[in-house]
């Protein structure tokens, strides 16, 4: 059973690059890996997927090593309103997302 | 345009009654899912909907939970004889289509309903 492990909490300063590594040693060859993030009070909010190498869009980066057994999220510049719940996500063998603990993110200022 | 609403937002009842947790998807979106979320942790999977039937229900935790989607597109999770344990956020969201091999369909969530069990 696919699963994915990552850090419960991170620190970071305003104007920062947070990379946030995720492993999942155990992902499938048609697996995606899948980044929400949630703040608190409300629903998760997809921010990126990808398969390999890299991903990029308005607000995140996701690189993906050849062999697939981890990933790292890459916020840019980061701003107190960063400071959220990010989760990294594969899927189980019924293609429903595995959600763990995910990694509390703290933005200082 | 409009996301996932759910309703109520706040839910307090008394152990051992009965509760309904309301959810509108996305218009068009064909898949549906509910989750329950305790503090500190991610969400839990309950079930899925594609269309009007529950295509996977393995994750409701016993036969006190139900939930329907009579008409393919409001869905509403039912709670019988509440236990204190049952006290979580209810998150619903939807997709555009079902779950595919990899997992690339992107869920939208709604805000949640927080239930209370006194």
């Amino acid at each position: 059973l696919a699963k994915t492990t990552q850090p419960i909490s991170m620190d970071s300063y305003e104007g920062q690059e947070v990379n946030i590594t995720c492993s999942h040693n155990n992902i499938a060859t048609n697996d995606y890996i899948t980044w929400y993030q949630q703040f608190p009070s409300q629903g998760p909010r997809f921010i990126i997927q990808g398969y390999k190498t890299k991903v990029t869009n308005e607000v995140a980066s996701l690189f993906i090593p050849a062999d697939r057994k981890s990933s790292t999220l890459s916020l840019p510049r980061v701003s107190l309103s960063d400071t959220a719940v990010y989760y990294c996500l594969v899927a189980n063998s019924n293609y429903q997302l595995i959600w763990g603990a995910g990694t509390k993110l703290i933005i200082k200022p | 345009g409009a996301g996932v609403s759910q309703t109520p937002s706040n839910k307090v009842t008394e152990k051992g009654k009965y509760v309904e947790l309301r959810c509108d998807p996305i218009s068009g979106h064909t898949a549906l899912y509910w989750y329950r979320q305790s503090l500190g942790q991610g969400p839990e999977f309950l079930i899925y909907f594609q269309g009007t039937g529950a295509a996977d229900d393995s994750g409701l935790p016993n036969d006190r939970f139900f939930a329907v989607r009579p008409e393919g597109s409001v869905s509403t999770l039912k709670i019988q004889r509440t236990e204190r344990g049952d006290s979580a956020v209810y998150l619903c969201a939807s997709s555009l289509r079902a779950p595919v091999a990899g997992g690339t369909d992107t869920q939208y969530f709604g805000p949640g309903t927080r239930l209370t069990v006194l």
